[in-house]
């Protein structure tokens, strides 16, 4: 079975301008978590969407969206960007329910802002 | 609010070295804990995880006991090997917040194996 997938891989940005990360999770999982990666740094949680509906939230500005299709796969959207958005992009895949709260990586998607 | 602490790196080892990577937590409910790799260009790969207390998660010769009593997931492994060589990551998931798939994150140990 194939993993998640993200789209693309690296992308160069100029400040101000709109983004749009994508990601395919696992066949059957229902769940896609976003999270930010800085250089160095551990992933901090940005959102959580389950069945299309946002799950959770962190502490992130307004400029960053998500949204899930009826497909379970996402975008991240980030408008007006910033020096400091330059980070890997990850995406995380879950089943449904349960216990365990395992999660699956995608690759990560690598944004620069210049 | 719900925390993880990983002691700081880079953890810098001898091939065969016995390995320790502390992680304590902090949390408000009853928390699930992970240990993430990243190898060097790679994505983040689950390593072990545990979902109570005196659980131990064990992969790839790496174990970590689940000590509610002291709020510790510290990973362990005999006998380390160069390919061991990556950031590894502590974390944990928090029923209580009503959320099953946040993960919260220490901010990673970066372990150098020397031949």
């Amino acid at each position: 079975d194939a993993g998640v997938t993200q789209s693309p891989t690296h992308l160069i940005k100029t400040r101000g301008q709109h983004v749009t990360l994508r990601c395919s999770p696992i066949s059957g999982h229902k769940s896609v978590s976003w999270y930010q990666q800085v250089l160095g740094q551990g992933p901090q949680f940005i959102f959580q969407y389950y069945e299309k509906e946002e799950r959770g939230r962190g502490n992130f500005p307004d400029r960053f969206s998500a949204r899930q299709f009826p497909n379970y796969s996402s975008e991240l959207n980030v408008n007006a960007l910033l020096l400091g958005d330059s980070a890997l992009y990850l995406c995380a895949s879950g089943e449904a329910g349960g216990p365990i709260n395992e999660q699956y990586f995608g690759p990560g998607t690598r944004l620069t802002v210049t | 609010g719900n925390s993880v602490t990983q002691m700081e790196g880079p953890v810098t080892l001898s091939e065969e070295a016995f390995l320790t990577i502390n992680c304590t937590y902090t949390a408000t409910g009853y928390p699930s804990l992970f240990w993430y790799v990243q190898y060097p260009g790679e994505g983040l790969q689950l390593l072990l995880k545990a979902t109570k207390a005196d659980d131990k998660g064990s992969n790839k010769g790496f174990e970590a006991t689940y000590r509610k009593e002291t709020t510790s997931f510290h990973l362990e492994k005999g006998s380390v090997q160069v390919s061991d060589s990556a950031v590894y990551f502590c974390a944990l998931s928090d029923l209580a917040w009503g959320s099953n798939y946040q993960l919260i994150w220490g901010a990673g140990t970066k372990l150098i194996i020397k031949p």
